[in-house]
């Protein structure tokens, strides 16, 4: 059983650029969460995918979007970057969008943004 | 809202130790309670769950009980290894529909030989 994958492992970006995080899911899995987490900090929900379609969302701005695709992989974008926006970001299937459904998380994606 | 606190770290502790570390939340509902723990360079792992009041989850030797009298889901452990050095995060989420996790700040473990 292949667990979650994450894309790249680290990541440095300037102030204002664009970049694209990937995570595969776990097999079998079709809901995928995306979570910051600062440095110091507890990781805090982005939003939520489930069958290709958002149906959560925490309190980030918009130039946080996502996706995800028919395999249930998924992309996080984040664009104009920002000081702030350096933390690692994680990524978490489960087997169904439900309460009791447990995440798997993946190793998350280091991004410093200089 | 929800959320959770748990105590602030870091928490060194010599080997075969007893390890206490706090919780409490504040939720609508009834949530389901989780610790995580995330070892250097890795992402979280589930270390244990609780779904209801009164339930304890348990796990290589980690042990919690949900206590809704007091909101509390302290985690437990009698004899801790330098293997168990790592952050734990103490995590809710509501017990309806898509609801994410919420999570504590985390509380670093240091266990000395």
């Amino acid at each position: 059983e292949t667990g979650v994958t994450q894309s790249p492992t680290h990541l440095i970006k300037t102030r204002g650029q664009q970049v694209t995080l990937r995570c595969s899911s776990q097999s079998g899995h079709n809901t995928v969460s995306w979570y910051q987490q600062a440095l110091g900090q507890g990781p805090q929900f982005i939003f939520q995918y489930y069958r290709e379609e958002e149906n959560g969302r925490g309190n980030f701005p918009p130039r946080f979007s996502g996706l995800q695709f028919p395999n249930y992989s998924s992309e996080l974008n984040v664009n104009a970057l920002e000081l702030d926006d350096s933390a690692l970001y994680l990524c978490a299937s489960s087997l169904e969008a439900a309460d009791n459904s447990p995440l798997h998380f993946g190793n998350g994606t280091r991004l410093t943004v200089t | 809202g929800n959320s959770v606190t748990q105590m602030e770290g870091p928490v060194t502790l010599s080997e075969e130790a007893f390890l206490t570390i706090n919780c409490t939340y504040t939720a609508t509902g009834y949530p389901s309670l989780f610790w995580y723990v995330q070892y250097p360079g890795e992402g979280l792992q589930l270390l244990l769950k609780a779904t209801k009041a009164d339930d304890k989850g348990s796990n290589k030797g980690f042990e919690a009980t949900y206590r809704k009298e007091t909101t509390s889901f302290h985690l437990e452990k009698g004899s801790v290894q330098v293997s168990d050095s790592a952050v734990y995060f103490c995590a809710l989420r509501r017990f309806s529909g898509n609801t994410p996790l919420v999570f504590g700040k985390g509380t670093r473990l240091s266990v000395i030989a």
